[in-house]
């Protein structure tokens, strides 16, 4: 049984075009997180959402646009992708009440803009 | 503002020699650390934690760290390498509400026969 899940592990799409990325965690943590891993495999936080409020958003392009529904999803919706977008993108949760916590990940969304 | 160094980007051991990756954080409040492992193509996996309870932390696979305050260090050790050790470390750095872990731009460990 997944902990963190995304869909799809795959991604190719042309310039231009708008694409999106779902996550779903059953853990039942209230606090999930968008990063984003490059070429040189540096993670950076992206967003991170805590009861489906935006906690965090770290500079990041208005093309990018985090969707959380329910506390246990939070999805990423990018608009007009551009060569630089090509990343793996990694959802994960935790359980921020418990500062200690740690960060469960998903398995990645390897995004390839052509 | 929370930060994290790795030093050695690429760090190469024999088979059942002593693994040790290094990490330094930087933090203005008490930080709790962690030690995460990502395997090609995979996502990450924690490995062990830090979280004030005890300075040496032991994690799975054999793996340990030691906080040290003093030199705000937080090194990861294996006293033997396997050859299934290979893969990307990554430390990382929180506190409480900051809603975000940062990492350091990890260590590729390589594990020679």
């Amino acid at each position: 049984d997944t902990a963190v899940s995304q869909t799809p592990k795959y991604l190719v799409t042309q310039m231009g075009n708008d694409k999106s990325i779902k996550c779903e965690q059953n853990l039942g943590h209230d606090t999930m997180y968008w990063y984003k891993q490059d070429s040189k495999k540096f993670l950076k936080i992206m967003f991170s959402y805590n009861n489906k409020e935006l906690i965090i958003n770290e500079t990041v392009p208005n093309r990018f646009s985090p969707k959380s529904p329910d506390k246990a999803h939070l999805n990423l919706h990018i608009n007009s992708l551009e060569l630089g977008d090509s990343a793996v993108y990694f959802c994960a949760s935790s359980q921020e009440s418990r500062g200690s916590a740690e960060a469960f990940f998903g398995q990645g969304t390897r995004l390839t803009v052509v | 503002a929370q930060s994290v160094t790795q030093l050695g980007s690429h760090v190469s051991v024999s088979e059942g020699a002593l693994v040790l990756l290094r990490c330094n954080y930087s933090s203005s409040v008490p930080p709790y650390l962690f030690w995460y492992v990502q395997y090609p193509n995979q996502g990450l996996q924690l490995l062990l934690k830090y979280t004030s309870a005890a300075t040496l932390v032991k994690g799975i696979n054999g793996f340990e760290a030691e906080f040290k305050k003093s030199e705000t260090s937080f090194h990861l050790t294996k006293p033997s390498a396997h050859m299934s050790d290979a893969a990307e470390y990554f430390c990382a750095v929180t506190s409480s509400g900051t809603y975000k872990y940062i990492f350091g731009t990890g260590t590729r460990l390589k594990v020679l026969a």
